[in-house]
């Protein structure tokens, strides 16, 4: 079957850096993508990663290894406003997205 | 500007009273999807639409129906709505190409009664 694995909680302080990671397993792969979503709004995209290796993004970046199943958010600089849920989604062989349940993101003053 | 639009944002009614909430998207995308999203749960799909008049079913499709008559346009019908359809509802659009994001509209509260 189909899973994606994230932490459901995470507490870091504002200012700091803190590293969302997100195991999957799909059948067939095409691209994983973060999301990130406010309580009560809308998913909005923050990153692509279709090979290997970190892309950068401002005070976000997203690293994807295919063969281990994993990616990881990395947030820097952390602002009160991103308290937020953390969606990781990565693409099947059907092009569908594979959503997780999301890591909730609670910073800190 | 570029957006999803849903309608309505917040809906309260009874069981058995039919529903459409609708949905329209103006960036010309071919690929539109419905999610309902529950607490613990995330995003679960219910129907998806590859272009006009093709649907097809998604993870969660019972007791809903969907139809694509237009490029923009994805409207979700409940037939018969239950309370255990109670949820927020997402419409998203994307073009359908690799590495293409989705665009979410901004929800849909339902509450049935």
């Amino acid at each position: 079957g189909q899973n994606i694995d994230q932490p459901t909680e995470m507490t870091a302080t504002e200012g700091a850096i803190v590293q969302i990671n997100c195991t999957y397993q799909t059948s067939g792969f095409n691209g994983l993508f973060w999301y990130q979503q406010h309580a009560g709004e809308a998913p909005t995209f923050l990153s692509y990663n279709v090979l290997d290796g970190l892309e950068e993004k401002g005070r976000f970046s997203s690293f994807l290894s295919r063969s281990k199943g994993y990616s990881y958010l990395l947030l820097k600089e952390l602002q009160m406003k991103d308290s937020a849920s953390y969606l990781c989604a990565p693409r099947d062989s059907n092009y569908q997205l594979i959503w997780g349940a999301g890591t909730k993101l609670i910073i800190k003053p | 500007e570029a957006q999803v639009t849903q309608n309505p944002r917040y809906l309260i009614t009874v069981t058995g009273k039919k529903l459409t909430v609708t949905c329209s998207q103006n960036m010309n995308h071919e690929y539109m999807s419905w999610y309902r999203q529950d607490p613990g749960l995330g995003l679960r799909q219910i129907y998806y639409s590859m272009n006009v008049e093709v649907t097809d079913k998604g993870d969660v499709p019972e007791g809903y129906k969907v139809s694509r008559k237009e490029k923009r346009n994805f409207p979700l019908i409940l037939e018969s709505p239950s309370p255990n359809q109670t949820s927020l509802y997402f419409c998203a659009s994307s073009v359908h190409s690799i590495g293409q994001p989705q665009h979410f509209g901004d929800g849909t509260r339902l509450s049935i009664l």
